[in-house]
């Protein structure tokens, strides 16, 4: 069974304080693995898609990592506006892939 | 771009009543899905559609629920006879075929409380 698993469930952190978020995954076969960051009462926001091990994306102070088992989504120097959840997803390969499987999430909270 | 957008945000119902929500996908985009997350979970995946085909649905659409797509544009998500454990959030995702994975993105959801 297609399974996406995140830790730790809550992370606090001061701000500039750099730490790393876990996504570990099992999937039949790897379409692309997703991050996205959700606000409390909105949608989640797309961040990145990662489709191969070894395969790094950035943005701002966020970067996301990719192996065969496992996505690290690493935060440097936070600042409190980075305070969100944020969610990991697996695509699987084959004609009934298209369904995002998410993780339960990495609750985010960064103080000043 | 104006964003996938959703109708109501919020719904408040008694139980056995019916309710129907409604999404409005990224102009370009032929694929439009239907998740619910409740709190402290990720998003579930209920339904798929490929312009106006339903494609896909996860056992957890059971039968009080239907999802149409008319005319490959908007999309409604029907629930009948509505329960308590139907409170959660829906949200509605969109995407455009492209090479390698579909990234989905997200509307604001619409938050249903069954009381």
């Amino acid at each position: 069974e297609d399974q996406v698993t995140q830790s730790p469930e809550a992370l606090r952190l001061q701000e500039g304080e750099s730490s790393s978020l876990n996504c570990s995954y099992t999937v039949s076969g790897l379409r692309g693995l997703f991050w996205y960051r959700q606000d409390p009462g909105k949608g989640p926001e797309f961040l990145f898609t990662l489709y191969s091990a070894g395969e790094e994306k950035e943005k701002e102070r966020l970067k996301a990592t990719l192996t065969k088992k496992e996505s690290f989504l690493h935060i440097t120097a936070p600042k409190p506006e980075d305070s969100a959840t944020y969610l990991c997803a697996v695509q699987a390969l084959g004609q009934a892939g298209t369904a995002l499987i998410f993780g339960k999430g990495t609750t985010l909270s960064v103080s000043s | 771009d104006t964003g996938v957008s959703q109708n109501p945000r919020h719904k408040i119902t008694k139980r056995g009543q019916n309710v129907t929500f409604r999404c409005d996908p990224i102009s370009e985009h032929n694929r439009l899905y239907w998740y619910r997350q409740t709190l402290g979970q990720g998003p579930e995946f209920l339904t798929y559609f490929q312009n106006e085909a339903q494609l896909e649905k996860s056992r957890l659409l059971s039968d009080r629920f239907s999802a149409e797509r008319p005319k490959g544009s908007f999309s409604t998500l029907e629930i009948q006879r509505t329960e308590q454990g139907d409170s959660a959030m829906y949200l509605c995702a969109s995407s455009s075929k492209g090479q390698g994975g579909h990234e989905q993105f997200f509307g604001p959801g619409t938050r249903l409380t069954v009381l």
